[in-house]
């Protein structure tokens, strides 16, 4: 099993819908959780991270953490076709390296 | 600030040959990290420095990879007697202690063994 699994993809929504991305994670000792987008060709960059249980939102973006299912979800709302992309999930210890899933790529179709 | 900056950008090589990749990090930044990634797949963690001290080193990680970071600025790393396994982009990234644990990522280096 890998420390980090993300839902299997490619995950395909209209323009305007809501795509939702999961995440599974084993390591009970994580502390903090991050989604990373990454467009072909590019470098991972941040979107979101959170720490505590609960929901988090910014913009159009919610992330959702709940530590006693060992769960993270990132919430797309009004979905553009500019959010096409791969995103990555990454679960980091309190000190040290962040792990990432294998991803789950979006692609949001005009 | 220019960021995460890496180089070279690509490299080609023969197997059996070495190779350097090299990182400057964000400036202020004292963690910088070497994560290798292959398509379809996350980005898989290599090692970490916390200025010029390597914290931790993937189990997974062949003796032929080495990596510095002798002044906790730039960082190196070699991988010698490389093979077509190895092809790959090689990612760095860094962040600062007492931060979200946010990582900046540089452009890569893609390596492509013959």
């Amino acid at each position: 099993q890998k420390e980090v699994e993300q839902n299997s993809g490619p995950l395909s929504v209209p323009e305007g819908a809501i795509a939702s991305l999961n995440c599974t994670y084993s390591d009970r000792g994580s502390q903090s959780f991050f989604w990373y987008r990454q467009y072909s060709g590019k470098s991972p960059e941040l979107i979101m991270f959170i720490y505590s249980n609960g929901d988090k939102e910014d913009g159009r973006f919610t992330a959702q953490l709940n530590k006693a299912s060992q769960y993270v979800s990132l919430l797309i709302r009004d979905s553009q076709p500019s959010d096409s992309a791969t995103y990555l999930c990454a679960v980091k210890q309190r000190a040290g390296k962040s792990t990432f899933g294998d991803g789950t790529t979006l692609t949001v179709k005009p | 600030d220019t960021g995460v900056s890496q180089d070279p950008r690509h490299k080609i090589t023969k197997r059996g040959q070495n190779v350097t990749f090299r990182c400057d990090p964000i400036s202020e930044h004292n963690r910088l990290y070497w994560y290798r990634q292959t398509l379809g797949q996350g980005p898989e963690f290599l090692t970490y420095f916390q200025n010029e001290a390597q914290l931790e080193k993937s189990r997974l990680l062949s003796d032929r990879f080495s990596a510095e970071r002798p002044k906790g600025s730039f960082s190196t790393l070699e991988i010698q007697r490389t093979e077509q396994g190895d092809s790959a982009m090689y990612l760095c990234a860094s962040s600062s202690t007492g931060s979200t644990g946010e990582l900046f990522f540089g452009e890569g280096s893609r390596l492509t063994v013959l």
